[in-house]
């Protein structure tokens, strides 16, 4: 109920290429998606996030959709670049009564973009 | 405005000892959150704190782990009698308010702590 699975585990496009990477979820409470971006011996940094009230979200090379009837939900990489490779997270969490909870994160996903 | 600040970056024990990670929220943010990270996995939610107060430790080893946030100063994750499955990445995360909706809700990430323990 609390798992959120994200795939692939890994995935290697050429530079221009759109990479896209999955996640479902089970709870339906569920009510905030965000993204994160993650480099090597960093933290992990926000990219995008939406809510189930919408189907799609973009900010500017990023894209999430949404379909909240399968509980899935992914994230589309435009004209992708080198500088883009890094590990990709999907995450999900729901309101406890008017105080949002703690973010269940997907195990992620390592994006290699080939020049 | 600095961002969540952590410390040590890096922090090597010995079995048996106490480790001490700290973690600085953004300014203005009372919402603090811990997250651990093992290799080549997802972070995994610990505990969730506001001022003083625990809000969440379902995710948190009933054994040996402690947090506190209290009214001054930083944020501190507490391990005592530390084991080797405890080697992992820390990342301390805080937020202006908890998640309801706008950008304001958004949880940002320290650059962790990377604990060893031999």
């Amino acid at each position: 109920q609390q798992q959120v699975k994200q795939s692939p585990q890994s995935l290697i496009v050429q530079k221009g290429g759109i990479p896209i990477i999955n996640c479902a979820y089970e709870n339906t409470a569920f009510d905030y998606f965000p993204w994160y971006q993650q480099f090597p011996g960093k933290g992990p940094a926000l990219l995008i996030a939406i809510r189930p009230d919408v189907s799609e979200k973009k900010e500017g090379r990023f894209t999430i959709s949404f379909n909240k009837s399968a509980k899935q939900f992914s994230l589309h990489i435009m004209d992708s670049q080198p500088g883009d490779s890094a590990t990709y997270f999907c995450a999900a969490s729901r309101n406890y009564g008017g105080s949002q909870g703690n973010l269940i994160f997907g195990k992620g996903t390592k994006l290699s973009v080939k020049p | 405005n600095a961002g969540v600040m952590q410390n040590p970056r890096h922090l090597v024990r010995r079995r048996g000892q106490e480790a001490r990670l700290r973690c600085s929220p953004m300014k203005g943010h009372s919402h603090v959150y811990w997250y651990r990270q093992l290799p080549e996995e997802g972070l995994k939610f610990m505990v969730y704190l506001q001022k003083e107060n625990i809000i969440d430790e379902s995710g948190m080893p009933k054994e040996r782990f402690s947090a506190e946030f209290p009214k001054e100063g930083p944020s501190i994750l507490r391990i005592q009698q530390v084991v080797r499955g405890d080697s992992a990445a820390y990342f301390c995360a805080s937020s202006l308010r908890p998640l309801a909706g706008g950008s304001t809700d958004t949880q940002y990430f320290g650059p962790g702590t990377r604990l060893t323990v031999l």
